[in-house]
């Protein structure tokens, strides 16, 4: 069975510019979360989905938007992109409470 | 609050050492899930264990053992033997609610990096 995927790998956006990430959730998950990581540090919390309605938002301006399909693949997309946008992007999938399970997440560097 | 402590930042070892990695949580429910994930450096989480606040049972799993102590809001991971293959970065992390249809969102620690060198 495959995992979550992610899509791009790795991404260089110019400052201003837009993005779109995207996520395959595991086969049978409902639930999709993002988090965003900055080098050094733990990951945070952006969205969760949960059957196409958002279920939860972390402490992120605006320019953050996401979106989960019927089939509850995942976009996220961020506006006006500034260099602090930089960093890994990490989906998560889930089932029940047995945990979230991570992609190999999309790097993304804002030049 | 919710809050998870890391207080090590980084740990050294030597191969076939046995290494414990502290985690402290803080949180006021009374439901709520613990975890452990590692972070090779390809970046991906790896999850390694999930343990919800009604169940103190320590855990075994081959060289991995947990310890949840909720008298001092613990879960410490460790590794016993340590390989080189165990370098990685480790996070400890704390989900709380009673929602079952899926894992409610994540609070990480800082994390640990583990250094085991041959």
């Amino acid at each position: 069975d495959a995992g979550v995927t992610q899509s791009p790998t790795h991404l260089i956006k110019t400052r201003g510019q837009h993005v779109t990430l995207r996520c395959s959730p595991i086969s049978g998950h409902k639930s999709v979360s993002w988090y965003q990581q900055v080098l050094g540090q733990g990951p945070q919390f952006i969205f969760q989905y949960y059957e196409k309605e958002e279920r939860g938002r972390g402490n992120f301006p605006d320019r953050f938007s996401a979106r989960q399909f019927p089939n509850y693949s995942s976009e996220l997309n961020v506006n006006a992109l500034l260099l602090g946008d930089s960093a890994l992007y990490l989906c998560a999938s889930s089932l029940g409470q047995d945990g979230a399970f991570f992609g190999q997440g999309t790097r993304l560097t804002v030049v | 609050a919710q809050k998870v402590t890391q207080a090590q930042t980084e740990i050294s070892v030597v191969e076939k050492e046995d290494v414990t990695l502290d985690c402290v949580y803080e949180t006021r429910d009374t439901t709520y899930y613990l975890f452990w994930y590692k972070q090779p450096p390809s970046g991906e989480l790896v999850f390694l264990i999930r343990r919800n606040s009604f169940d103190e049972q320590n855990e075994i799993s081959g060289r991995y053992s947990w310890n949840f102590q909720k008298s001092t809001s613990s879960f410490n991971f460790t590794i016993t033997a340590s390989q080189v293959v165990d370098s990685a970065v480790y996070f400890c992390a704390l989900s709380f609610g009673n929602y079952g249809g899926a894992t409610n969102k994540l609070i990480f620690g800082t994390g640990t990096l583990l250094a085991v060198q041959p």
